[in-house]
């Protein structure tokens, strides 16, 4: 069992150029996010699923698209990619259960650390 | 923002006391969570309290939760240098948007 598998570990990219990072889960889980990792800042949100077809922002949406075709999938595009997106970033899935009690725990991958120069 | 704020930033204690960290949040939430991140590596989930439970045990980790306050502690007895992590609070909101929003972190050293 897998889990959270992100793709590529480490990217560098140069500003403007276009990239997808990739996130799969093997749990069957309806909510995927993607959120990104930088020094005293905590995580922040970018985008989240709660299903195939479903997608929504979170607090840090620019710069960043996300399609769900797949429950397992949950890929992160950088359109144009900027020095400010230099981060790193997480994938992270769980259950959803129902809209007034989603108890579940947030599963994480390793992350990809992206540095755009 | 959403976010909410850790306190200490930073907590540096010897093996076996006790550490203590706060989250602070600022609107009404259905749970709230707390992870441990290890250097490097994503972070893994500890311990989840709902909105309607004020405190919470496992093992050697103690959450409360005081909603009026809009505030949770983390508290690990016992502590030994594997505890030596950054620990997140994240809080899922009743607004129903299935945002679960992090705090900025503690990073606690325990020393040998």
């Amino acid at each position: 069992n897998a889990g959270v598998t992100q793709t590529p570990k480490f990217q560098v990219l140069k500003t403007g150029q276009s990239m997808t990072l990739q996130c799969a889960q093997d749990m069957n889980h309806e909510y995927m996010s993607w959120y990104r990792q930088d020094p005293g800042m905590g995580l922040r949100l970018i985008h989240y699923s709660v299903g195939a077809g479903i997608t929504d922002q979170g607090e840090v949406p620019n710069g960043y698209n996300v399609s769900r075709s797949t429950t397992e999938d949950f890929p992160l595009r950088l359109l144009s990619a900027a020095p400010s997106q230099t981060s790193v970033y997480f994938c992270a899935s769980s259950y959803v259960g129902d809209q007034s009690s989603y108890n579940s725990p947030l599963h994480f991958g390793n992350g990809t650390r992206l540095t755009v120069t | 923002s959403q976010q909410g704020e850790e306190d200490p930033q930073a907590l540096s204690i010897q093996e076996g006391e006790n550490a203590t960290m706060n989250c602070s949040y600022k609107t009404s939430i259905n749970n709230l969570q707390w992870y441990r991140q290890n250097s490097g590596r994503g972070l893994v989930h500890l311990i989840l309290i709902r909105s309607n439970e004020r405190e919470k045990h496992s093992g050697r980790l103690r959450v409360t939760l005081d909603t009026s306050k809009k505030s949770s502690s983390l508290l690990i007895t016992a502590s030994r240098a594997a505890d030596t992590a950054s620990y997140f609070c994240a809080t899922a909101f009743t607004s129903g948007t299935y945002k679960y929003i992090f705090g900025t972190g503690t990073r606690l050293k325990v020393l040998a």
